[in-house]
C-alpha cells in the first residue's frame, strides 16, 4: 500500500524549532519529488515547500524562506522539514504529499494523514 | 506568484443537484491545473488532474473544464459522500497555489 506518515509535530513556543518527518512505503521514494503542505485550523491549503528528486533543488512560499528547510533522505525513504524560529502563524496541520507528474503538470496525488504544530507562549 | 480564486465560497445543494464551481488563476496556466477534495478531518483527495482528466478511482460524476484562466469544476449529481469541501490548485509555476477553497454542504 503506498503511504505517507508524519511525526514530530507538538506544541512549540514562539522562536522555537521542530523536524517533521514523513516516512515513506509502498513506492520507489527516490523516484518522485515530494512536498510539504500546510492548513491552520478552519483555513485553506498552502504549499509550503518542494524538492526534487535528489534534494539538489529546494522551493518555498514567501513566508517561510529562511526559517524552513525541506531535506531527503532517499536510502530511508523519508522527508523532512526543519522549521526555526516558529510564530504563531506557523500553526497548522502539516501534509506531507507526493508530486506526480500527470499529463501538462504536477498533481499531490498522494497525501498523508498531517501532523499538528502549534505555536503557543 | 500566481493567484488563484475560487466562487462561490460556499454553496447549499441537494442530493442529485448539477454542482458547478469557478477557479480563476491571475494569469494563463495553460490546463495545468488540479481539483481536490477535502472532507473535516480528512487530508484532501485528488479529483481531477491537468484541469480535465479525471484520477483513477474517481467517480465519472465529477468532471473538470477549462484553459488559460478560467476553469470549472462540476459535479454532475451531487451524492451524499460529495459534501465537503473543493480546492483548485496551479502547477504552472512550481511555487503551487491553492484556491481558497469551496464548501459545498446540504440544502
Amino acid at each position: 500500500e503506498v503511504q505517507l506518515v508524519e511525526s514530530g509535530g507538538g506544541l512549540v513556543q514562539p522562536g522555537g524549532s521542530l523536524r517533521l518527518s514523513c516516512a515513506a512505503s509502498g513506492f520507489t521514494f527516490s523516484n518522485y519529488w515530494m512536498s510539504w503542505v500546510r492548513q491552520a485550523p478552519g483555513k485553506g491549503l498552502e504549499w509550503v515547500a518542494n524538492i526534487n528528486r535528489d534534494g539538489s533543488e529546494t522551493y518555498y512560499v514567501d513566508s517561510v524562506k529562511g526559517r524552513f528547510s525541506i531535506s531527503r533522505d532517499n536510502a530511508k525513504k523519508s522527508l523532512y522539514l526543519q522549521i526555526n524560529s516558529l510564530r504563531v502563524e506557523d500553526t497548522a496541520v502539516y501534509y506531507c504529499v507526493r508530486m506526480r507528474w500527470l499529463r501538462s503538470g504536477d498533481a499531490f496525488d498522494i497525501w498523508g494523514q498531517g501532523t499538528m504544530v502549534t505555536v503557543s507562549s | 506568484d500566481i493567484q488563484m480564486t475560487q466562487s462561490p465560497s460556499s454553496l447549499s445543494a441537494s442530493v442529485g443537484d448539477r454542482v458547478t464551481i469557478t477557479c480563476r488563476a491571475s494569469q494563463s496556466i495553460s490546463n495545468s491545473l488540479n481539483w481536490y477534495q477535502q472532507k473535516p478531518g480528512k487530508a484532501p483527495k485528488l479529483l481531477i488532474y491537468a484541469a480535465s482528466s479525471l484520477q483513477s478511482g474517481v467517480p465519472s460524476r465529477f468532471s473538470g473544464s477549462g484553459s488559460g484562466t478560467d476553469f470549472t469544476l462540476t459535479i454532475s449529481s451531487l451524492q451524499p459522500e460529495d459534501f465537503a469541501t473543493y480546492y483548485c490548485q496551479q502547477s504552472y509555476n512550481i511555487r503551487f497555489t491553492f484556491g481558497p477553497g469551496t464548501e459545498v454542504d446540504i440544502k
